[in-house]
This record gives C-alpha cells, sequence and structure tokens, in this order.
C-alpha cells in the first residue's frame, strides 16, 4: 500500500495568516493526489484534485502544488471557516489511501 | 445540485450483518463511479469500497475484502454497501462519495450514518 503522510499534525494560526501543509508518498504517485477539508462534525469536502486543479465553487484562496512524492497545499489567508481538518489522499494505486491529516486552529 | 443521502447505519453485534444505503440526485448517477469511506471515532479517513458507473468493477482495501460487498442500483439511483462479519474495528461513521469525472476522487460526500459494532 501507499503510505501517506503529512506535516504538521496541527498548527495554530490567525485569521488572514498563509498556512502551507505538506504531503509526502511513500512513492511516486505522479500527481494523483487530492485535498479535503472536514471541519468539526461534518462530511469532508473535495478541495483540490490531480495536486493543483482547484475544484469548482472553491475559493481561489486554496491551492495546491507538487509531484512525484511531494506535495504541498496552501491556504494565502485563513479565514474561520477554514478550522478544519486537512486530509491528502492518493489515488494512484488501490488501496486509495489518505494522510493523517493536519488539524488547523486558531491561535 | 448534487445531493447523497446515507442511511442503514445503527448498533449491531459482532459478527453480524448490516446493509447502509446511499441515495443520490441532482447528476446523471448512472454515469459516475460511487465510493464509501469511513472515519472511525476520533480517528482519520479510510477508503472502503468502489463500485464503476455500470456495476461491472468493484475494489476494497484487504481490510474489508471478502466481508464487505458494494453494488448499485442505477433505475433507484441508490448504492448499497452489505457489511457482513462485521466486527469492532468496523465501527465508524459511513459516508457514501461521488467519483470524479476523470482520475478518481472523492468530489461529494453524503452526510454520513453512525455504524456501531459492539455486543
Amino acid at each position: 500500500d501507499i503510505q501517506m503522510t503529512q506535516s504538521p499534525s496541527s498548527l495554530s494560526a490567525s485569521v488572514g495568516d498563509r498556512v502551507t501543509i505538506t504531503c509526502q508518498a511513500s512513492q511516486d504517485i505522479t500527481n494523483f493526489l487530492n485535498w479535503y477539508r472536514q471541519r468539526p462534525g461534518k462530511a469532508p469536502e473535495l478541495l483540490i484534485y490531480d495536486a493543483s486543479n482547484l475544484e469548482t465553487g472553491v475559493p481561489s484562496r486554496f491551492s495546491g502544488g507538487g509531484s512525484g512524492t511531494d506535495f504541498t497545499f496552501t491556504i494565502s489567508r485563513l479565514q474561520p471557516e477554514d478550522i478544519a481538518t486537512y486530509y491528502c489522499q492518493q489515488y494512484a494505486d488501490f488501496p486509495f489511501t489518505f494522510g493523517p491529516g493536519t488539524k488547523v486552529d486558531f491561535k | 445540485q448534487v445531493q447523497l443521502v446515507d442511511s442503514g447505519g445503527g448498533v449491531v453485534q459482532p459478527g453480524r450483518s448490516l446493509r447502509l444505503s446511499c441515495a443520490a440526485s441532482g447528476f446523471n448517477f448512472r454515469n459516475y463511479g460511487m465510493h464509501w469511506v469511513r472515519q472511525a471515532p476520533g480517528k482519520g479517513l479510510e477508503w472502503v469500497a468502489l463500485i464503476s458507473y455500470d456495476g461491472s468493477n468493484k475494489f476494497y482495501p484487504d481490510s474489508v475484502q471478502g466481508r464487505f460487498t458494494i453494488s448499485r442500483d442505477n433505475s433507484k439511483n441508490t448504492v448499497y454497501l452489505q457489511m457482513d462479519s462485521l466486527r469492532p474495528e468496523d465501527t465508524a461513521v459511513y459516508y457514501c462519495a461521488k467519483d470524479c469525472p476523470a482520475g478518481s476522487c472523492f468530489a461529494a460526500w453524503g452526510q454520513g450514518t453512525l455504524v456501531t459494532v459492539s455486543s
């Protein structure tokens, strides 16, 4: 199975801050990498697909990059509704696997 | 807009069975693969099953292979997850999710249904 790691596991930031999360795959997954936001008590939402493509309707403050084994996810200006846990997920091979998540909260 | 409504969760004893349902609307259901994803209490996300748009292909992780079966009825816009030989470690919120038009992702999610396996 392809193992996904994320760092940091949690972070605290202020409204308007730039936030960056990294995701690493245990083997080359080219760009078969998606990012999700899960607000407390809610279902996850797709934000970024294929490493860098913004899902329709998702605010432009979210962006993603990377390829191969190393990926980044950035929130350019943190908003109150971004308090959530963020997950990366690979679909290069079965079984599809998620990173352990990065919990973002306010300072 | 896309809507997925999960149902069928509950409390079940170890070794017993349960069937989850996911009713879809707002998109052409028969054109999309469908997934189930679960989340144990306080834990991360785990992909559980994928069924192709026409039901001809099904995929599972080893953790549920041979115990869970995904199926769909395109005439009813519904996807199912039959869970047999349930174990305490299957306790989780189960979400159905719509696949992406290209590649694969979880483009839209149901609200989830809680399955508790306990004696």
